[in-house]
Formats: structure tokens, sequence, C-alpha cells
């Protein structure tokens, strides 16, 4: 079965950029967006087909998706932006596979 | 607004069935793909099913395939999830969700921007 790999954990300063990784055998040739998720919420989208921002997404968040790696960036990271961000890829072989998700700290 | 409402969520014992209902509201239902989508306590989302606007074409996680059905009702904005054989397993929250973009199909499923608040199956002897 397909597999995407997150860090579990990362911790960023706010201002700093933040960037989270989500690694998939050719991932770059599958559908890769991902999620926010806070504390008893249900997730956000936050960014879609590799890299479209939804409307109502800060433009501090981006995103790019390439050869077996894609990636969230989180450019000037703030407070509210702590949660945990689940990357998912879809493509007919695969279906919807949904990372191991990594939990953001902003400290 | 735009809006996803599941329901039918509750305790049932192993081996048994329960069937959940994700109500829409606010958009043009019959144009847009429905995922369902799962948490189980303490850990991360697993894509669980989708099914395609018109209600065509369906697709399963491995873990599911086999057991659940997923199915629409345009006239009443509405699409189920009838889970049978449960197990332990599949104790979690029960998220529906919309496909971003309208008249998706097999191919071209991009991600999910309007997400319901999630109902709790618990399986349990």
């Amino acid at each position: 079965s397909y597999e995407l790999t997150q860090p579990p954990s990362m911790s960023v300063s706010p201002g700093q950029t933040a960037s989270i990784t989500c690694s998939g055998h050719k991932l770059g040739d599958k559908s890769a967006s991902w999620y926010q998720q806070k504390p008893g919420q249900s997730p956000v989208l936050v960014m879609y087909q590799d890299n479209k921002r939804p409307s109502g997404i800060p433009e501090r968040f981006s995103a790019s998706n390439s050869g077996n790696t894609a990636t969230l960036t989180i450019s000037g990271t703030q407070p509210m932006d702590e949660a945990d961000y689940y990357c998912q890829a879809w493509d007919s072989s695969v279906a919807g596979v949904f990372g191991g998700g990594t939990k953001v700290t902003v400290l | 607004q735009v809006q996803l409402v599941e329901s039918g969520g509750g305790v049932v014992r192993p081996g048994r069935s329960l069937r959940l209902s994700c109500s829409a509201s606010g958009f043009t239902f019959n144009i847009y793909s429905i995922h369902w989508v799962r948490q189980a306590p303490g850990k991360g989302l697993e894509w669980v099913a989708v099914i395609s606007f018109a209600g065509s074409n369906q697709y399963y996680a491995d873990s599911v395939r086999g057991r659940f059905t997923i199915s629409r009702d345009n006239s009443k904005n509405t699409v189920y999830l009838q889970m049978n054989s449960l197990r332990d397993e599949d104790t979690a929250v029960y998220y529906c969700a919309r496909e971003v973009n309208p008249y998706s199909s097999s191919s071209d499923y991009f991600g999910m921007d309007v997400w319901g608040q999630g109902t709790t199956v618990t399986v349990s002897s």
C-alpha cells in the first residue's frame, strides 16, 4: 500500500519559516493537499492541487510538490499556526491516503 | 452558509452495522463529490471513501473495502456511509468533506474544502 511520511513534530519561532515535508514514492506525479487541524476542531484545507490556496487562507501558506516530496511552507509563522498538519495524496491507484501528521509548535 | 452535518454515530457491538448520514446545505450539492474521512482517538486522519458528484463512481480505502458502502441521494442532498461487519479498529470520529472542485471524477480529486463537525462511532463489546 502507498505511504506518506511526515516528521512527527517540529518547532518554529514566531516570525520564522516552517517547512513541513511529506514523502512518498513518485508523490510529484500525484495531487497533494494539506490540512491544518487544531485540537477539538475539524480539519481545514490550507493548500490543494499541489500549490493552490483556498480563499481565506493567508498568503504566508505556500506549497510545492516534486519528485518524491511535497512541502508546505509557512512564512512568518504566527502563534495561531500552531496545529497538526496533514498531507494527502490522491490518484486513482492509491486513492486518498494521508500522511501521519506533523505537530507544529510555535515557541 | 455552506455546511455539512454528519449524523448516525453511536455505540455498536463488533460485527454489527451502522449507517452514517451527511446532510449538505448552502451549495449546489449534485455537482460535488463527497468524501468520508475518519480519525481514531488520538490518531491521525484516515481517508475512507469518496463518491462522485453523480454517484457513478466510488473509491474505498483498503481497510474498509467490502465492508463499507458509500452512496448518495441528490434529491435529499445527502451522502450515506453504510458500515457493516464493524470492528474495534473502526472506532473513530467520522467526517464527511466536500471535494474542492465541482464536477471532479476519479482522475482529479484535489482536496477537501468543506468539512462537517464529525460524528463519533464506537465499536465495543
